[in-house]
């Protein structure tokens, strides 16, 4: 199975930062790559495909980037309704793996 | 507006059985590949199974092989999972969510459920 690693696991940003977070997997997944946001008690939500392909009415501060191993989530200007949990996510193998999540706060 | 809801979720022993359903509207269900992903207590995110459109090709997790099966009924736009021989570490909500396409091959899904919760507990 395709490892897939977060970095950090938290972070604590202020309103207005720019944020980012990486995945790194286990080996080259080309960019079968998505992120997902998921709020407290909440289901999770789809916010990028194809490493950087926003899905549909999600917000153009969101970005992704990255190809073969190593990927980044960036939020360009972070506000209170960000505060979530960042999972990323490859589908290039069998089985579909996620990373450990990144858990964002607001300072 | 696309729609999934589950239901379906409870306590059961070990051992035991249950099956989830999920409830979809807002698409074509029978255009659309499907999947089950579940997220233990304070956990992250697991891929426990998926089925295609159309012709309905399932896919399981080895955690869950041999022991859940994944069925779709169109006619009534429903996506079920069936669980037999629980396990404590099945305890878990589950999500069904939609994939964008007919196959679930280099597809990740678009649109989550709002979870049904299994507790597996003596």
């Amino acid at each position: 199975d395709i490892q897939m690693t977060q970095s950090p696991s938290s972070l604590s940003a202020s309103v207005g930062d720019r944020v980012t977070i990486t995945c790194r997997a286990s080996q080259g997944i080309s960019n079968y790559l998505a992120w997902f946001q998921q709020k407290p008690g909440k289901a999770p939500k789809s916010l990028i495909y194809a490493a950087s392909s926003l899905q549909s009415g999600v917000p153009s501060k969101f970005s992704g980037s990255g190809s073969g191993t190593d990927f980044t989530l960036t939020i360009s200007s972070l506000q209170p309704e960000d505060s979530a949990t960042y999972y990323c996510q490859q589908y290039n193998s069998d089985p579909l793996t996620f990373g450990g999540g990144t858990k964002v706060e607001i300072k | 507006e696309v729609q999934l809801l589950e239901s379906g979720g409870g306590l059961v022993q070990p051992g035991g059985s249950l099956r989830l359903s999920c409830a979809a509207s807002g698409f074509t269900f029978t255009s659309y590949a499907m999947t089950w992903v579940r997220q233990a207590p304070g956990k992250g995110l697991e891929w426990v199974s998926a089925i295609s459109g159309g012709d309905g090709i399932t896919y399981y997790a080895d955690s869950v092989k041999g022991r859940f099966t994944i069925s779709r009924d169109n006619s009534k736009n429903t996506l079920y999972l069936q669980m037999n021989s629980l396990r404590a570490e099945d305890t878990a909500v589950y999500y069904c969510a939609k994939y964008p396409y007919g196959s679930f091959y280099y597809y990740t899904m678009d649109v989550w459920g709002q979870g049904t919760t299994v507790t597996v507990s003596s």
